[in-house]
């Protein structure tokens, strides 16, 4: 079974872009979590989708926002990028309920 | 709010020593509870969970980890480390009801091998 895919792998964009990123969950996962890591802050929930519905969100601003397909497929928006959006964003996948959550490879964002 | 809290920021280790991640957490209620390995510019990769039962969890690689209610942790142990442990370490938790996967993750640990 293939795992969680994200795409890009790498982006480099400039300050006051906007970015999407996306993620494909493993087949049968119909969860969707995204996570921010940076060196600073560590890693932070950014939000989690669930047939289609956000369903948990973290404390980040509204810049950050997201979306889930009918195949559960996740994209990720962020809005007027800023320097401190440099990171290592991750997408993860599970099944309905409390199941574990399984990581994709992430998507590492440089903001200039 | 819950909390994970790994205490040590940066391990060394010989290669063949026995080793031991440190883990608490901070939560009313007993929390489903992670452990993930992450190499350089990779993602996460489970090495073992607690849901319940067995308080003593195998894991992937030769890993295990003990659940201690009266201490609040979940410690990550290996008996002999190879070096292609050498990875940073994440303890993570997530609350025990459905609906809510959210993972509150330490601060990891940094895992140094040395020959």
């Amino acid at each position: 079974k293939a795992g969680v895919t994200q795409t890009p792998r790498y982006l480099i964009k400039t300050r006051g872009q906007q970015v999407t990123l996306s993620c494909s969950p493993i087949s049968g996962h119909r969860s969707v979590s995204w996570y921010q890591q940076t060196p600073g802050q560590g890693l932070q929930f950014l939000f989690e989708y669930f047939s289609e519905t956000q369903r948990n969100k973290g404390n980040f601003p509204g810049r950050f926002s997201g979306r889930q397909f009918s195949n559960s497929r996740s994209e990720m928006n962020v809005s007027t990028l800023e320097l401190g959006d440099s990171a290592l964003y991750l997408c993860a996948s599970s099944r309905d309920g409390q199941e574990t959550q399984y990581f994709g490879p992430g998507t590492r964002l440089l903001v200039l | 709010a819950q909390s994970v809290t790994q205490p040590d920021i940066h391990i060394t280790v010989s290669e063949g020593a026995s080793l031991e991640l440190r883990c608490n957490y901070s939560y009313g209620a007993t929390p489903y509870l992670f452990w993930y390995v992450q190499s350089p510019g990779q993602g996460l990769q489970l090495l073992l969970k607690y849901f319940s039962g067995d308080t003593l969890v195998q894991g992937i690689k030769g890993f295990e980890a003990e659940f201690k209610r009266s201490q609040s942790s979940f410690n990550l142990r290996k008996p002999s480390v190879h070096w292609s442990d050498a990875a940073e370490y994440f303890c993570a938790v997530a609350l025990s009801n459905f609906g809510n996967e959210k993972l509150t993750f330490g601060t990891g640990t940094r895992l140094t091998i040395i020959p």
